[in-house]
C-alpha cells in the first residue's frame, strides 16, 4: 500500500534540544511538504521541496531546517530556536495537479 | 495576514439536514481551491475541489461553490451524516498545479444524530 509515514507519532523534547521528524513516502511523488497545526490557526506551512536537493521556506520557516536528499524522505529538525514547538506537525506530498497525501502527524511536546 | 479565513470554528447540524460551510480568501490570485477533512490526531483527507473557472463542482453528498468576485467559497453536504463529523479545512493555490497551498482555520462539524 502506498502512503506517507510520520515517526514517531507522539515527541517529547527537552527545552534547549535539537529533534527531527521523519517523513517518508512510496508515492513517488516529486513535491513534499512540512505543515504545522496550532489550535484555532489552520495549517501553516514550514517548508517545502519540489525535487530532490531542492527546498524553498514557508511561511514560518525560523527555527527550522530540512534536507531532501532522496526522493522518498523529507526529515524536518524542530531546532533550539524555535520558540514555541509544541505542535502537530504533519508532512504531505503531492504531484503536480493532484491533490496533496498527508501523512498521520506526530505531536511535538516540549517539557 | 490570514489569506484564507474560515469564520465559523464550529457548527452543529442534525443529521439529515444540509451542513454549510464557508470560507473566505482574500488574495485574488488564488484560482484553485480545495476542502479537506480532519479526524483528531490524523492527516488530513482531500475531499473536493474547484478550479476558477467554474462555479460549481459536485461530488455524491458534497458539493462545492465558488462565487469569485465576492472571494468566497462554500461547502455543503446533503444529507449530513454522523461520519461526517471532523473538522474541514477549506484550501487555495495560485494556480491549478501549483503544488504550494494556503489553508483556513478550520471549522469544527458536529452532526447530532
Amino acid at each position: 500500500d502506498g502512503g506517507i509515514t510520520q515517526s514517531p507519532k507522539y515527541l517529547f523534547r527537552k527545552e534547549g534540544q535539537n529533534v527531527t521528524l521523519s517523513c517518508e513516502q512510496n508515492l513517488n511523488h516529486d513535491a513534499m511538504y512540512w505543515y504545522r497545526q496550532d489550535p484555532g490557526q489552520g495549517l501553516r506551512l514550514i517548508y517545502y521541496s519540489q525535487i530532490v536537493n531542492d527546498f524553498q521556506k514557508g511561511d514560518i520557516a525560523e527555527g527550522y531546517s530540512v534536507s531532501r536528499e532522496k526522493k522518498e524522505s523529507f526529515p524536518l529538525t524542530v531546532t533550539s530556536a524555535q520558540k514555541n514547538p509544541t505542535a502537530f506537525y504533519l508532512c504531505a506530498s503531492s504531484i503536480p495537479g493532484y491533490a496533496y497525501t498527508f501523512g498521520s502527524g506526530t505531536r511535538l511536546t516540549v517539557v | 495576514d490570514q489569506q484564507v479565513k474560515q469564520n465559523s470554528p464550529s457548527l452543529s447540524v442534525q443529521e439529515g439536514r444540509i451542513s454549510i460551510l464557508n470560507c473566505d480568501y482574500t488574495n485574488s490570485m488564488f484560482d484553485y481551491f480545495l476542502w479537506y477533512k480532519k479526524y483528531p490526531a490524523e492527516g488530513p483527507t482531500f475531499l473536493i475541489s474547484i478550479s476558477s473557472i467554474k462555479d460549481k463542482n459536485e461530488d455524491g453528498r458534497f458539493t462545492v461553490f465558488l462565487n469569485k468576485s465576492a472571494k468566497h467559497l462554500s461547502l455543503h453536504i446533503v444529507p449530513s451524516q454522523p461520519g461526517d463529523s471532523a473538522v474541514y479545512f477549506c484550501a487555495a493555490s495560485e494556480h491549478f498545479g501549483n503544488e504550494k497551498l494556503t489553508f483556513g482555520t478550520g471549522t469544527r462539524l458536529t452532526i447530532i444524530p
